[in-house]
């Protein structure tokens, strides 16, 4: 299985603020993902990101507000923009192991105020 | 077509004894079931997973079961401890490469002692 990390675990910040949100992965891997969990609800994704293109994002979700980097097969970040209370969720990372099989980040914990 | 319906959103079981979780999905592309379980704080941790060759399958505790006509899976962990007390999300995909989880949106577990 894949070990992931994820920076930060948490924070708190401020509405109209930036965050970026960091993903690692212990071994390289082509596909990744970013899901958002609000509290209490389950997870919804917000795009995938395949190393060497651009990410493709859900319904509901645009790069001017969650622009993704994949600069190569071990890591990924995702950006919060303009941030608002509505953004206060916990953000995670997967990667896809093959045969469909996902493994999950820890989170990161995100309120903004 | 792409919902995965997840009851109950609740359960209390008493310690020793069976929990049961079921899912229902449309979409019968999907060929990929797998079951999360998730401690507060923490991200989605893999639990099992089937596909719809088989209708079965048991690691430990754990029990799939999956009925292709009815379009229906579900979860039974056995002897039910305290420390299976996590919220549960089934999910489902077409496992070719690029394709995301669907998520149920999750049964919380309580199982008193």
């Amino acid at each position: 299985s894949a070990v992931i990390s994820q920076k930060p675990s948490r924070d708190i910040c401020q509405r109209g603020t930036s965050l970026t949100i960091q993903c690692q992965v212990d071994s390289q891997v082509t596909m990744m993902f970013w899901y958002r969990q609000q509290p209490g609800q389950s997870l919804t994704l917000i795009a995938t990101a395949n190393q060497g293109s651009e990410a493709t994002y859900e319904s509901g979700f645009v790069i001017d507000k969650f622009p993704i980097s994949r600069p190569n097969l071990t890591f990924s970040t995702l950006t919060v923009s303009n941030m608002s209370p509505e953004d206060s969720s916990i953000y995670l990372c997967s990667v896809e192991w093959g045969e469909g099989t996902q493994y999950f980040g820890p989170g990161t914990r995100l309120t903004v105020l | 077509q792409q919902q995965v319906k997840q009851s109950p959103q609740s359960l209390i079981v008493q310690k020793g004894g069976i929990s049961i979780i079921n899912c229902a999905y449309e979409n019968t592309a999907f060929d990929y079931f797998p079951w999360y379980q998730q401690f507060p704080g923490k991200g989605p941790a893999l639990l099992i997973a089937i596909r719809p060759d088989v209708s079965e399958k048991k690691e430990g505790r754990f029990t799939i079961s999956f009925n292709k006509s009815a379009k229906q899976f579900s979860l039974h962990i056995m002897d039910s401890q305290p420390g299976d007390s996590a919220t549960y999300f089934c999910a489902a995909s077409i496992r070719q490469a690029g394709t995301a989880l669907i998520f149920g949106k999750g049964t919380t577990l309580s199982v008193s002692s």
